[in-house]
């Protein structure tokens, strides 16, 4: 079963722009992880980020998580072509599964 | 990390045959997942492979079906038995850390005709 649910399912934006992604969850998590997939690729991990952290960055990604809220956004600024790929967030379940969204389509135009 | 090589890559498979997914990690991991990610779709959850044990199974999939091997800690293979259109679909495996974090195969994308 789906836990978290991405908003836009999918993002158009120029190259050099910033992109952002939100997340939203059912159930209190641990941990929630954001990851890439490039078309017809396996996925990537990207960041993970704990229940008690608000903010994160890695690079050009920036990660927010609000727990009373159940949600996660995801920044990726000066967006570049390679961005282009689909990302979603996934959150920890029992047994050492993860849940993993429906995802963002993130298409980075020239 | 984990460099983990699935194959094959793709495939083309008649209808009422089975297909083979192997998958090779580089290094000794207790936890492997088998995923499928229908087209244009997020991953679902197959089964969990551990070593030694015999696979757990989520909802909606069974092991007639989707018999796993796991006979070390760095290989795992997904048969998909007596396929139909419906199995097309890319299958995924993974690997799982203590950190929570997976290592992902690069997939393999199998069609049904």
């Amino acid at each position: 079963s789906q836990q978290g649910e991405e908003d836009p399912q999918a993002l158009s934006i120029q190259e050099g722009e910033n992109a952002t992604m939100n997340c939203s969850y059912k159930t209190s998590i641990n941990n929630l992880q954001w990851y890439r997939q490039n078309s017809g690729r396996g996925l990537v991990h990207l960041i993970l980020i704990r229940s008690n952290e608000r903010e994160k960055h890695s690079g050009r990604l920036r990660v927010t998580l609000d727990t009373s809220k159940k949600s996660s956004s995801l920044l990726i600024t000066a967006s570049r072509a390679a961005d282009t790929a689909s990302y979603f967030c996934a959150t920890d379940a029992r047994d050492d599964k993860i849940i993993f969204g429906k995802g963002t389509r993130l298409h980075i135009l020239p | 990390s984990a460099v983990i090589s699935q194959k094959p890559s793709r495939d083309i498979c008649q209808r009422g045959t089975s297909l083979t997914i192997q998958c090779q990690v580089d290094s000794q991991v207790t936890m492997m997942f088998w995923y499928r990610q229908q087209p244009g779709q997020s991953l679902t959850l197959i089964a969990t492979a551990n070593q030694g044990s015999e696979a757990t199974y989520e909802s909606g999939f069974v092991i007639d079906k989707f018999p796993i091997s796991r006979p070390n800690l760095t290989f795992s293979t997904l048969t998909v038995s007596n396929m139909s259109p419906e199995d097309s679909s890319i299958y995924l495996c993974s690997v799982g850390t203590r950190k929570n974090i997976q290592y992902f195969g690069a997939g393999t994308r199998l069609s049904v005709l």
